[in-house]
């Protein structure tokens, strides 16, 4: 199975900062790494597919780099409706592994 | 508008079963493959079962192989999860989610709102 690994595992940021968050795969996964966002109690939703396409109705301030190995997420500046938790999903294979998640909060 | 309802969660004691149901509206049901993803209280997604579009394959987690199955039924547009032996460690929300296809690429773009499956005596 492919081990997701993000990092950090939480993160404290004001508005209108940039934040960036990283997923690592045990082993390469092209460029089959996805993004999602999850507020308390809610379903997650997608934010980015392949790596860096963005979603239909996602902001523009969220972007996704990377291939192979190392993956990037970025917020290019943060809003209020952005505190939540993500996650980063191998789709190369299956079992389609997620990352443990990152939780943005409000410093 | 696509929708995914699960409905089934509940209270089942150590031992038991239950089998959950992800009812699809909205888009054409047996054209994609479909999931199931739970989560711990407080903890993250873990991934737990898919099955392709006509349900003649299947793929499970190591945690659940040999006690859960996935199934569904195209023509009433419904995905089921039976859990058999449950676990207290199987305590979590199950979501259903459609795992849509860009090219090769693969994404869950809808998810339903989950349902709560607590075990426990």
């Amino acid at each position: 199975d492919t081990q997701m690994t993000q990092s950090p595992s939480s993160l404290s940021a004001y508005v209108g900062d940039r934040v960036t968050i990283t997923c690592r795969a045990s082993q390469s996964i092209s460029r089959y790494l996805n993004w999602y966002q999850q507020k308390p109690g809610k379903a997650p939703k997608l934010l980015i597919y392949a790596a860096s396409s963005l979603q239909s109705g996602v902001p523009s301030r969220f972007s996704g780099s990377g291939s192979g190995t190392d993956f990037t997420l970025t917020i290019s500046s943060l809003q209020p409706e952005d505190f939540a938790t993500y996650y980063c999903q191998q789709s190369y294979s299956t079992p389609r592994t997620f990352g443990q998640g990152t939780k943005v909060e409000i410093k | 508008e696509v929708q995914l309802v699960e409905s089934g969660g509940g209270l089942v004691q150590p031992g038991g079963s239950l089998r959950l149901s992800c009812a699809a509206s909205g888009f054409t049901f047996s054209s994609y493959w479909m999931h199931w993803v739970r989560q711990a209280p407080g903890k993250g997604l873990v991934w737990v079962s898919r099955i392709n579009s006509d349900g003649s394959s299947t793929s499970y987690a190591d945690s659940v192989k040999g006690r859960f199955t996935i199934s569904r039924d195209n023509a009433k547009n419904t995905l089921y999860l039976q859990m058999n032996s449950l676990r207290a460690e199987d305590t979590a929300v199950y979501y259903c989610a459609r795992e849509e296809t860009w090219g090769t690429y693969y994404y869950f773009d809808d998810w339903g709102q989950g349902t709560l499956v607590t075990v426990s005596s």
